[in-house]
């Protein structure tokens, strides 16, 4: 059960778009369209913001998009905004009810 | 609105047991295909999924390998409400506990976290 692996950081300007990777394995996100993000502010407690690879739930904005590829899945911002700046996790089901995390991506918006 | 409260003590000595409780409102531990999960979070662990409970026709409990060994995760109906013990902690252990409802393979609600410190 290893971490999966995000890049511990990523920035974009105000309105542009950026992507976060999330790579796993065959065993977890290659093997499953289980991947979901969440976004933290610091202090605060993680939320929700895409589900099963691509499910946005309600309340989240449509600038936040997901998708996956083989043992890497990804999350892009597009239209970035100040409020945006927060840091990023992602995470998959492994199988045998076993979930597994990202280290996490610190998003900066310059 | 399903809402998450966790309770339980901010400091535990080294070797002893940690205790989380949190309990259910506007849901039910016993709602199909939901499990109810608990979650670590420190600086040098980052996020670290630590085990679920969930009900399919008995209580069935599953814990990341590496806790499985001294973890205990209790579902009491009676109280809608699910706890976490941990046994034999170290420093190691130290970190924000979350627990979390989880459907879809993600975890749409959280608890609000409780910082636990093991020190002596």
């Amino acid at each position: 059960q290893s971490a999966l692996t995000q890049p511990p950081s990523a920035s974009g300007s105000p309105g542009q778009s950026v992507t976060i990777s999330c790579t796993g394995t065959s065993s977890d996100v290659g093997a499953y369209n289980y991947v979901s993000w969440y976004q933290q502010y610091p202090g605060k407690v993680p939320k929700l913001m895409i589900s099963e690879v691509t499910e946005r739930p309600s309340g989240v904005p449509d600038r936040f998009s997901g998708s996956k590829s083989g043992n890497t899945a990804s999350l892009t911002v597009s239209g970035l905004q100040a409020e945006d700046e927060a840091d990023y996790y992602c995470s998959s089901y492994a199988g045998s009810d076993i979930w597994v995390f990202g280290g996490g991506t610190k998003l900066t918006v310059l | 609105q399903v809402q998450l409260l966790q309770s339980g003590p901010g400091l535990v000595k080294p070797s002893q047991t940690l205790s989380l409780s949190c309990a259910i409102f506007g849901d039910s531990l016993s709602t199909r295909h939901i499990g109810w999960h608990w979650i670590r979070q420190s600086p040098s662990r980052g996020l670290e999924w630590l085990g679920r409970t969930h009900y399919k026709s008995r209580w069935d409990v599953s814990c990341a390998t590496s806790v499985k060994s001294r973890m205990t995760i209790n579902a009491d109906t009676s109280k809608d409400q699910f706890s976490l013990q941990l046994d034999s902690v170290t420093p190691e252990d130290t970190a924000v506990y979350y627990c979390a409802r989880g459907s879809a393979y993600s975890f749409g609600f959280w608890g609000q976290g409780i910082l636990v410190t093991v020190s002596s």
